[in-house]
């Protein structure tokens, strides 16, 4: 299996602009999570859902930023306008199951907003 | 709610020594615990979970965990370090029927050659 999938691995924009990052799921999979970690606040959950479904949001920091997975190989996690306090590294996790199925990450996106 | 909190966010150690990261958690019902490891510029990748059965939990690249109740410990050991386990550790947990993982701040394992 190929793995989680996400692209672009970096992305620099300048602030005002739109950024969309991109995650390909395992195959099967039914759990997707989108996540960001900063050197000040470590890995934060953003966003999760299942069976294409978003189950909880609560992790999105405004409004400035919205999730999509508008079917099971797919999902994109969009912000607009970018500032640059969203740089960071977005990773995108799948999970065949709920539990103690294990999470599969992805190598991440390197976003920087100037 | 549950959390975990991990001791220490830099550690050192010599190559050959002993690895000892420390990670506590906090869950008023059996949890699910996990450690996962995260070379620079890569994703988080597991290597061990405790889920039920045997508390002494081995995983890859000669590392091993063990859940104590009584302690609400997990602490993740290896007993030479190599260069290569230099990386950022983290542990999380989760419960029986719950979607997501809660994870630690993460320590830094540096290696001295």
């Amino acid at each position: 299996d190929a793995g989680v999938i996400q692209s672009p691995r970096h992305e620099v924009t300048e602030m005002g602009q739109e950024v969309t990052l991109r995650c390909k799921p395992i195959s099967g999979h039914n759990s997707l999570f989108w996540y960001r970690q900063t050197m000040m606040r470590g890995l934060e959950l953003l966003i999760y859902f299942n069976n294409n479904v978003p189950i909880d949001d609560s992790g999105m920091p405004e409004d400035r930023f919205s999730a999509k997975m508008p079917n099971a190989s797919f999902s994109t996690l969009k912000i607009q306008p970018s500032e640059p306090r969203d740089s960071a590294v977005y990773f995108c996790a799948s999970r065949r199951d709920r539990g103690p199925d294990t999470q599969y990450f992805g190598p991440g996106t390197r976003l920087t907003v100037l | 709610a549950q959390s975990v909190t991990q001791l220490g966010s830099h550690v050192s150690v010599s190559e050959g020594a002993l690895v000892l990261l420390r990670c506590n958690y906090s869950s008023s019902v059996p949890p699910y615990l996990f450690w996962y490891v995260q070379y620079p510029n890569q994703g988080l990748q597991l290597l061990l979970k405790y889920t039920t059965g045997a508390t002494l939990v081995k995983g890859i690249n000669g590392f091993e965990a063990e859940f104590k109740k009584s302690e609400t410990s997990f602490h993740l050991t290896k007993p030479s370090a190599h260069m290569s386990d230099a990386a950022e550790y983290f542990c999380a947990v989760t419960l029986t029927g719950a979607n997501n993982l809660f994870f630690g701040t993460g320590t830094r394992l540096t290696v001295i050659p």
